[in-house]
């Protein structure tokens, strides 16, 4: 069973449009909610984090919005630039089992 | 710079043969972690660390062992009972924390033929 899924499976943008990821899960004990973003050949990189206990966190052009009733967050990244062009990770953390549980990834194209 | 250094990036192994990945972090994190990414799969994980000399099996542990003999090193030996061993390997670690982040490795590609 998966705990966290992501839509869409793969995005594709036009540059300075917005781009938008969202998750959702299922385990309530969850209070940690980070983004990962992922260029070919390399590890991923945390991008921005939230808790449950706000519902928007900024960061430049990265917005997390987080709704706790619907068990949905989602990742907003404005004014889109070819170079956000990779892979693009949700995951949750919390309660009994601190290990992250990560979505399956989707993968962003932004066209110039 | 501090960090986590996965070696080989590339590895070529036959059927059959055991191979093993390393990783070391110069970050003094106590819990370190592996994943394997297929494409379409996310991370999933292998196993993990959080401390010397003792370690958990995650999600896809069967065919996979590690040993944590330094809080520096985290080796992750794929078997030759891993069915589909082919996939990128990430090697990731954290300082601890209920909110703190993983700091991840460049990963290592390993294709058995």
């Amino acid at each position: 069973q998966q705990q966290v899924k992501q839509s869409p499976q793969s995005l594709i943008v036009q540059k300075g449009g917005i781009s938008i990821i969202n998750c959702a899960y299922e385990n309530t004990a969850f209070d940690y909610f980070p983004w990962y973003q992922q260029f070919p050949g390399k590890g991923p990189a945390l991008l921005i984090a939230i808790r449950p206990d706000v519902s928007e966190k900024k960061e430049g052009r990265f917005t997390i919005s987080f709704n706790k009733s619907a068990k949905q967050f989602s990742l907003h990244i404005m004014d889109s630039q070819p170079g956000d062009s990779a892979t693009y990770f949700c995951a949750a953390r919390g309660g009994a089992n601190s290990k992250l549980t990560f979505g399956k990834g989707i993968t962003l194209s932004v066209r110039p | 710079d501090g960090g986590i250094t996965q070696s080989p990036k590339y590895l070529f192994r036959k059927e059959g043969q055991n191979v093993t990945l390393s990783c070391e972090q110069n970050l003094n994190h106590d819990a370190m972690y592996w994943y394997r990414q297929d494409p379409g799969q996310g991370l999933r994980l292998i196993y993990y660390s959080q401390i010397v000399n003792d370690f958990q099996k995650g999600d896809i542990a069967e065919g996979y062992s590690v040993s944590r003999e330094k809080k520096e090193s985290f080796p992750l030996t794929v078997t030759s009972a891993q069915k589909n061993p082919t996939a990128f390997y990430l090697c990731a670690s954290t300082p601890g924390g209920q909110n703190s982040p993983l700091h991840f490795g460049n990963g290592t590609r390993l294709t058995v033929t």
